[in-house]
């Protein structure tokens, strides 16, 4: 079955602080993995991909197959980064695209 | 410049009393999805379309329907909504084919059943 699990629900770092969002994965397969963020007021909105395997406003994400984790890393967290964060995968995609999400976690950056 | 719009943003209606929620975008995707938000809960996806081509997912309950009379809109109607039915109904567009797509998500209707 395809799962994905966020073990917290909130989190809260000081400024400057190093930020870690835990992601862990169940799915038997090739998943792709995705990170959506949902701001104060605005809507859910993709943040990065592991496909692309890119920085995306300071946060990067690994693809560990063996741990089945993609966890969202930030060195030095911004107030602005306050926000909802959803982990998803998907099967490879060659016609529409099944997300499965994370519950969430609610990251909040403490000046 | 709003890509997906979602109309009403607030919605109220009774127990067992039928209620549309619509969704148009000015993306032009090939795909449409509907995903159900409960509190505190992961967003759950519910059906999409890829064109024309209904797709339900196997535990989205009979009581959701949805249609899609042209590429740009897409509807949800829920035949006999219950208590248990109040959430955060979101619809997200995605391109279709050889992906991953990012999917671009409207704001999202609440549905209040009293």
């Amino acid at each position: 079955a395809q799962r994905v699990t966020q073990p917290e629900k909130l989190l809260s770092v000081f400024k400057g602080a190093p930020v870690e969002l835990k992601c862990n994965y169940s799915y038997s397969g090739s998943p792709e993995l995705f990170w959506y963020v949902q701001y104060s007021r605005q809507r859910l909105q993709l943040l990065l991909r592991h496909i692309s395997r890119e920085s995306i406003k300071g946060f990067t994400a690994d693809l560990n197959k063996g741990e089945t984790s993609f966890h969202l890393k930030k060195p030095f967290a911004q107030e602005e980064d306050s926000a909802m964060y959803y982990c998803a995968l998907s099967g490879p995609q060659t016609g529409a695209q099944k997300l499965v999400f994370g519950q969430g976690t609610r990251l909040t950056i403490n000046p | 410049d709003a890509m997906v719009i979602q109309n009403p943003r607030y919605q109220v209606t009774q127990f067992g009393k039928p209620v549309t929620l619509s969704c148009s975008q000015t993306l032009n995707h090939n795909v449409m999805y509907w995903y159900q938000q409960k509190s505190s809960q992961a967003p759950k996806l519910l059906f999409h379309y890829y064109d024309k081509d209904f797709n339900n997912e196997a535990d989205t309950p009979d009581n959701f329907q949805s249609r899609r009379p042209n590429t740009s809109f897409c509807f949800l109607d829920i035949r006999s909504p219950g208590l248990g039915d109040a959430a955060m109904y979101l619809c997200a567009t995605s391109r279709g084919g050889v992906g991953p797509y990012e999917q671009y998500f409207g704001p999202g209707t609440r549905l209040t059943v009293t």
